[in-house]
């Protein structure tokens, strides 16, 4: 059963803000949310983690409302090279497989 | 560190022969995953070990497919025999005990003919 849920595809033009919402409504209290991004040919990498409210690196935001079962992913004026796939994932391998689940996340482009 | 290493990192093979995918982990990491990419299905974790022992073998699609990790710094994944439907992108990754982030390696990508 998948833990998670997420667009399949946006399209975004350059300089713009993105936003990508990641649904989650059976997260489980001590669940984490992580963010990963996977370009072309590469393995996926990750991105930003949070656990409620907002967080915020030097690539993206993360946020996260009072009841946990959602979470949006921003990336601020976005350029060509954020073109990839965004996964949102739930829990750890500490707490089962189940949550591992990356499925096919959302194919972002990034239009010139 | 390196990060993770898999190797090979493409393999081209015929129906029916045997494959070894490899992998050494992040030194220090007590999580070791594999996972297969394709187009259709996305990524799916197969399996995964901590501390060296299978934790959760769920994923992997049936018999043909094994996987060991006889010491920390060393995993292999195997298909035998192989099948076309087995063309896919195998990745590899890590973490430490306490933490949710994956470290991954660079995939091995499959093609069995």
């Amino acid at each position: 059963l998948a833990k998670t849920t997420q667009p399949i595809s946006m399209d975004s033009y350059e300089g713009q803000e993105v936003n990508i919402t990641c649904s989650h409504n059976n997260i489980a209290t001590n669940d984490y949310i992580t963010w990963y991004q996977q370009f072309p040919s590469q393995g996926p990498r990750f991105i930003i983690q949070g656990y409620k409210t907002k967080v915020t690196n030097e690539v993206a935001s993360l946020f996260i409302p009072a009841d946990r079962k959602s979470s949006t992913l921003s990336l601020p004026r976005v350029s060509l090279s954020d073109t990839a796939v965004y996964y949102c994932l739930v829990g750890d391998a500490s707490s089962g497989a189940n949550n591992l689940f990356f499925g096919t996340g959302t194919r972002l482009t990034v239009i010139p | 560190d390196a990060g993770v290493i898999q190797s090979p990192r493409h393999e081209v093979t015929e129906m029916g022969q045997e494959v070894t995918l490899r992998c050494k982990p992040i030194s220090g990491h007590d999580y070791l995953f594999w996972y297969r990419q394709t187009m259709m299905r996305g990524l799916e974790l197969l399996i995964y070990f901590n501390n060296n022992v299978p934790i959760d073998d769920s994923g992997m699609p049936e018999d043909r497919f094994s996987a060991k990790m006889p010491n920390a710094s060393f995993s292999t994944l195997k298909i035998q025999p192989s099948e076309p439907r087995d063309s896919a992108v195998y990745f590899c990754a890590s973490s430490l005990v306490q933490q949710e982030t994956q470290y991954f390696g660079p995939g091995t990508r499959l093609l069995v003919l």
